[in-house]
């Protein structure tokens, strides 16, 4: 059964420092999506991908984060600098478009120090 | 703007109990509803959904109706498991196709 990859599984980094997620979504989905999930929460989206282009990121703090997904396939989110705030869980979903189910990896863990 | 509602938790039952998990939503319109659940140290897999008002969502013995006279969405089954310890998510859908979802519930099962 295809799934949504992600990488690395953990990572700690301490303040100020640069960080980087990894996505490759299932094989065909047209759509990408990058949630944050603090512990004890429920995810909250952060971007929205079709194909290459972005179609929310409202949610995205602009001023340290950033996404791409230059090929249309796979996908970056990158923090930096990164804040003792952004320690969280962070999942990548794909969907074969918009209106279809959204199926998620399995996340990276985030420690800030 | 949209929301969805939990039950708080943790929800502690015996092996071959009965489970409800309450969830409620605010939305404009007609949203798809979705039970996801998370196990420990996971990311989230699709449970069930229901995408129209009626439908009922059914995988692995877990049941959810979707009830639009009381914007309800809640998750059922009839004997849990010591495996079925997890947190459950009810999300929905917006008008955006972004999931909005609750803050999830935990489920311990006893032997």
């Amino acid at each position: 059964e295809a799934e949504v990859a992600q990488s690395p599984r953990y990572k700690i980094t301490e303040k100020s420092q640069a960080v980087a997620f990894w996505c490759d979504p299932i094989s065909g989905h047209a759509t990408l999506y990058w949630y944050r999930q603090i512990l004890g929460q429920g995810p909250e989206l952060l971007v929205q991908f079709q194909d290459e282009s972005v179609v929310d990121d409202s949610q995205l703090p602009k001023d340290r984060f950033s996404a791409e997904r230059l090929k249309g396939v796979d996908s970056t989110l990158k923090i930096q600098p990164a804040e003792l705030g952004d320690s969280a869980m962070y999942l990548c979903a794909s969907s074969l478009n918009r209106e279809e189910t959204q199926y998620f990896g399995p996340g990276t863990r985030l420690l800030v120090l | 703007g949209d929301s969805v509602t939990q039950m708080e938790g943790p929800v502690t039952l015996s092996e071959e109990a009965f489970l409800t998990i309450n969830c409620t939503y605010t939305a404009t319109g007609y949203p798809s509803l979705f039970w996801y659940v998370q196990y420990p140290g996971e990311g989230l897999q699709l449970l069930l959904k229901a995408t129209k008002a009626d439908d009922k969502g059914s995988n692995k013995g877990f049941e959810a109706t979707y009830r639009k006279e009381t914007t309800s969405f809640h998750l059922e089954k009839g004997s849990v498991q010591v495996s079925d310890s997890a947190v459950y998510f009810c999300a929905l859908r917006d008008s955006s196709y972004k999931l909005i979802f609750g803050s999830g519930t935990r489920l311990l099962v006893r032997p």
